[in-house]
């Protein structure tokens, strides 16, 4: 059972175009939504996360915007750029509970 | 301040064969965790300790063992292997909700 739900699997942009990823979840319990980054070869990395009091946080080329309603929380990639590319996962997280529930990942690939 | 380690990087075993994959962290941190990760899969949660001395089954434990032997040490154990454990494996630590992971074990099982 998937309960954080992600799409697109794979995304294509041109260098300066606006990727969108987007999850959406069932838990209405989950408090804690991050997003983590993860380069070939690596672990994954926190990038950017958002608790559903707000509806969008900005860190740098970085946006979420949470839809508390419809459930559904995405990911925006400014200005983006060669060196994003990578692999991107949500993910949430109860805040009684330890642990994370992650999407299935949507692998970014941005041309020069 | 290496964050969490993790060894071997690599590994090929046989069907059957058993091995131990070891992490370490030094965030002083008191959650711990391994995940493995599948293509078109995300990371899906083997085990978790919450706590030094305490550890609780995630989503995928069969055929895993894990051991928390102190507050910096989380290994995960495979008994006897199968081609299915082929996968990539992540060790993670965490203090307040944000989760910090390690390089990976890529673990082929042939």
């Amino acid at each position: 059972q998937q309960q954080v739900k992600q799409s697109p699997q794979s995304l294509i942009v041109q260098k300066g175009g606006i990727p969108i990823i987007n999850c959406a979840y069932e838990n209405t319990a989950f408090d804690y939504f991050p997003w983590y980054q993860q380069f070939p070869g690596k672990g994954p990395a926190l990038l950017i996360a958002i608790r559903p009091d707000v509806s969008e946080k900005k860190e740098g080329r970085f946006t979420i915007s949470f839809n508390k309603s419809a459930k559904q929380f995405s990911l925006h990639i400014m200005d983006s750029q060669p060196g994003d590319s990578a692999t991107y996962f949500c993910a949430a997280n109860r805040g009684s509970a330890r642990q994370l529930t992650f999407g299935s990942g949507t692998q970014l690939t941005v041309l020069p | 301040n290496a964050g969490v380690t993790q060894t071997p990087k690599f590994q090929v075993l046989k069907t059957g064969q058993s091995m131990t994959l070891q992490c370490a962290q030094d965030m002083n941190h008191n959650s711990m965790y391994w995940y493995r990760q599948d293509p078109g899969m995300g990371l899906r949660l083997i085990y978790y300790s919450a706590s030094e001395g305490t550890t609780d089954k995630g989503e995928v434990p069969n055929g895993y063992n894990v051991s928390r032997l102190n507050k910096r040490e989380f290994s995960l154990r495979l008994e006897s292997a199968a081609p299915s454990q082929t996968s990539v494996y992540f060790c993670a630590s965490s203090q307040k909700g944000e989760f910090h992971f390690g390089p990976g074990t890529r673990l082929t099982v042939t």
